[in-house]
């Protein structure tokens, strides 16, 4: 069965650090992953997606995120955070367009 | 990108009514709307899939008589909560696709609160 874990729920860093939001995924076959961001009773924004090719994704909002096969992850990452990237973040698996989602992950952001 | 609208954002509803809230896609059309239901401090769990023209296939464990989906048209579908219950207090999220394999767009979600 298709599952996501995202073992940080909450997540705090100093606006300028970097930032990696973890995600693991368990997948029958090859996995088509995305990033979603949503902010305090709004809906969910694509961030970033991986269907193929370059394993190395780039994303909106200066976001990337790696899919390491042999390890079944799927990380996100930003060079340097800003206080406006404080929301939560969602890890997704899916194919054709039936997304799994993980539970989330909650980003502060602390100046 | 493209643009999904829900509606109401927030509602309020006595136990025993009904309540429906719209998903629309402003400017492209949608043979495949979602609709998700996200529980506090928890993920999104699909609820059901609707298809332009057809009946929703619901998910494991989702009421059909209680969570009525209907897509009429392609830029429309619509989630009715029956007699509604104080159980049923949620954040309901729709999304949309131009077709399978296709991006899905999210609405902003409604807050639905029974009282």
């Amino acid at each position: 069965a298709q599952s996501v874990t995202q073992p940080d729920i909450h997540i705090t860093v100093s606006e300028g650090a970097s930032l990696e939001l973890r995600c693991n995924y368990s997948y029958g076959a090859t996995p088509y992953l995305f990033w979603y961001v949503q902010s305090p009773g709004q809906g969910l924004q694509l961030l970033l997606k991986y269907f193929s090719g370059d394993t190395l994704v780039q994303g909106i909002k200066g976001f990337e995120a790696e899919f390491k096969r042999s390890q079944s992850s799927f990380n996100l990452r930003k060079p340097s955070v800003h206080w406006s990237d404080a929301a939560e973040y969602f890890c997704a698996v899916g194919g054709g367009n039936k997304l799994v989602f993980g539970a989330g992950t909650i980003l502060r952001v602390k100046s | 990108g493209a643009v999904v609208s829900q509606h109401p954002s927030r509602v309020i509803c006595k136990s025993g009514t009904s309540v429906k809230i719209e998903c629309r896609s402003l400017d492209f059309q949608a043979t495949t709307m979602f609709w998700y239901r996200q529980f506090p401090k928890k993920s999104l769990m699909l609820m059901a899939t609707s298809n332009e023209g057809s009946k929703a296939t619901y998910e494991q464990g989702v009421e059909k008589d209680k969570f009525l989906i209907n897509h009429a048209s392609l830029t429309l579908s619509t989630l009715t909560v029956t007699s509604a219950h104080p159980e049923d207090s949620s954040f309901y999220i729709c999304s949309a696709s131009e077709g399978m394999g296709g991006e899905l767009f999210f609405g902003e979600g409604s807050r639905l609160t029974v009282l």
